[in-house]
């Protein structure tokens, strides 16, 4: 079945630790991006990329990163300069088609413990 | 500055009623704009997109624009107690193909 992929789903971080969520899709969608979603809150961009080899920041990308080595793949790296990191993240891709409609994966639930 | 604004709520509506979203935005490039469902714990899922003024209809749910306005609304009709959800608008700009998103209208439909 085509569609977006992420894992893990549940994700435990210790104080100082990297952790990085995977994120294929299988859409041949070029732009993907990552957000993140606090309790109550809307979503906020960290990151996004519209071609291979190239993304570009988004509003909160300080503490992340990400790359872009293949069209179907876009992890994101939470580093431990990330000081406030749980949150809720999801990956999405979207189709220039259709007035660039955004699909998204399931999303990761990332824990500092 | 917001880029998408809307209603947190909560808005409860009775079954079989006429549930009004609204949102507005303050980009004028902006180009498309979508309404997502969330249900809690769960990753949003696409209702419709519209980039016309006026209203687009889809089964049970209705999105109207007004760019003059700024302005993108949803109507839902004849709710169910399984439109109980959280409502995103989400706009797409001219500039960057970046989406913004609202911060969510919590919908309660009461049997």
């Amino acid at each position: 079945d085509g569609g977006i992929t992420q894992s893990p789903k549940y994700l435990f971080r210790k104080e100082g630790q990297n952790v990085t969520l995977s994120c294929e899709q299988n859409l041949n969608h070029d732009a993907m991006y990552w957000y993140r979603q606090d309790p109550g809150q809307g979503l906020r961009l960290i990151y996004y990329s519209h071609i291979v080899n190239d993304f570009q920041k988004g509003d909160i990308a300080e503490g992340y990163s990400v790359s872009r080595e293949k069209k179907e793949s876009f992890p994101l790296t939470v580093t431990s300069a990330q000081k406030n990191p749980t949150a809720f993240y999801l990956c999405a891709s979207s189709i220039p088609t259709l007035g660039n409609t955004i699909y998204f994966g399931e999303g990761s639930w990332l824990t500092v413990v | 500055q917001k880029e998408v604004e809307q209603n947190s709520g909560p808005l409860s509506v009775p079954e079989g009623a006429i549930a009004s979203l609204n949102c507005t935005y303050s980009d004028r490039g902006s180009q498309s704009f979508f309404w997502y469902r969330q249900y809690s714990g769960k990753s949003p899922e696409l209702i419709m997109f519209i980039y016309s003024n006026g209203d687009k209809e889809d089964g049970r749910f209705t999105a109207q624009l007004n760019k003059a306005s700024q302005y993108v609304s949803l109507l839902i009709r004849d709710s169910q107690p399984s439109d109980s959800a959280t409502y995103l608008c989400a706009v797409k700009t001219g500039a960057g193909n970046q989406f913004y998103f609202g911060t969510g209208t919590s919908l309660t439909v009461i049997p």
